[in-house]
């Protein structure tokens, strides 16, 4: 059984740049979250797809985007990047939507916006 | 906005000693609060998770203590170990079709020998 993975692992971008983020989702599992993690913080819901389709988000402005793939991998796309978008972002997947289902978290992509 | 308050920032605990970490919600719609442990480099990984029809919960040298009438929770680790120095998350989820999980601001836990 493959684990969650992401893709790249660090990212160094200049202000107003767009940057995509990936996610491969562990073996079976439909559903994909994705969490802004600034340092010394917890992870901030972005948002959650399912089955391709957005089923949930988080205080986030629509310049945060993301697509889900039949394979349920899935990618988040940054426009216009600020600084305060340094992060780690994590993609976590699961089975189902019910909230008591465990997410696995990937290791996360470090962005470090300049 | 801040709906799951944690406490305390870090914490230092000799090894054998019991860890105790708090967090306390304000969102009545919260039914699944789970914890999570990271480790640097990694992503969080479930520890332990309880719903609040039961007071508390036991895993190993793990336990979630809940009080609902307050909105508090607390995770306890017993005889901690340096292989537990980690930061730990709660985090809340609410009822319903998507799983929204709110994270506290985390605890880094030190274990010294």
């Amino acid at each position: 059984e493959t684990g969650v993975t992401q893709s790249p692992t660090h990212l160094i971008k200049t202000r107003g740049q767009q940057v995509t983020l990936r996610c491969s989702s562990q073996s079976g599992h439909n559903t994909v979250s994705w969490y802004q993690q600034a340092l010394g913080q917890g992870p901030q819901f972005i948002f959650q797809y399912y089955r391709e389709e957005e089923n949930g988000r988080g205080n986030f402005p629509p310049r945060f985007s993301g697509l889900q793939f039949p394979n349920y991998s899935s990618e988040l796309n940054v426009n216009a990047l600020e600084l305060d978008d340094s992060a780690l972002y994590l993609c976590a997947s699961s089975l189902g939507l019910a909230g008591f289902n465990e997410q696995f978290f990937g290791p996360g992509t470090r962005l470090t916006v300049l | 906005q801040q709906q799951v308050k944690q406490s305390p920032q870090s914490l230092i605990v000799q090894k054998g000693g019991i860890s105790i970490i708090n967090c306390a919600y304000e969102n009545t719609a919260f039914d699944y609060f789970p914890w999570y442990q990271q480790f640097p480099g990694k992503g969080p990984a479930l520890l332990i998770a309880i719903r609040p029809d039961v007071s508390e919960k036991k895993e190993g040298r793990f336990t979630i203590s809940f009080n609902k009438s307050a909105k508090q929770f607390s995770l306890h680790i017993m005889d901690s170990q340096p292989g537990d120095s980690a930061t730990y998350f709660c985090a809340a989820v609410p009822a319903g079709g998507y799983q929204k999980v709110t994270f506290g601001t985390g605890t880094k836990l030190q274990v010294i020998p």
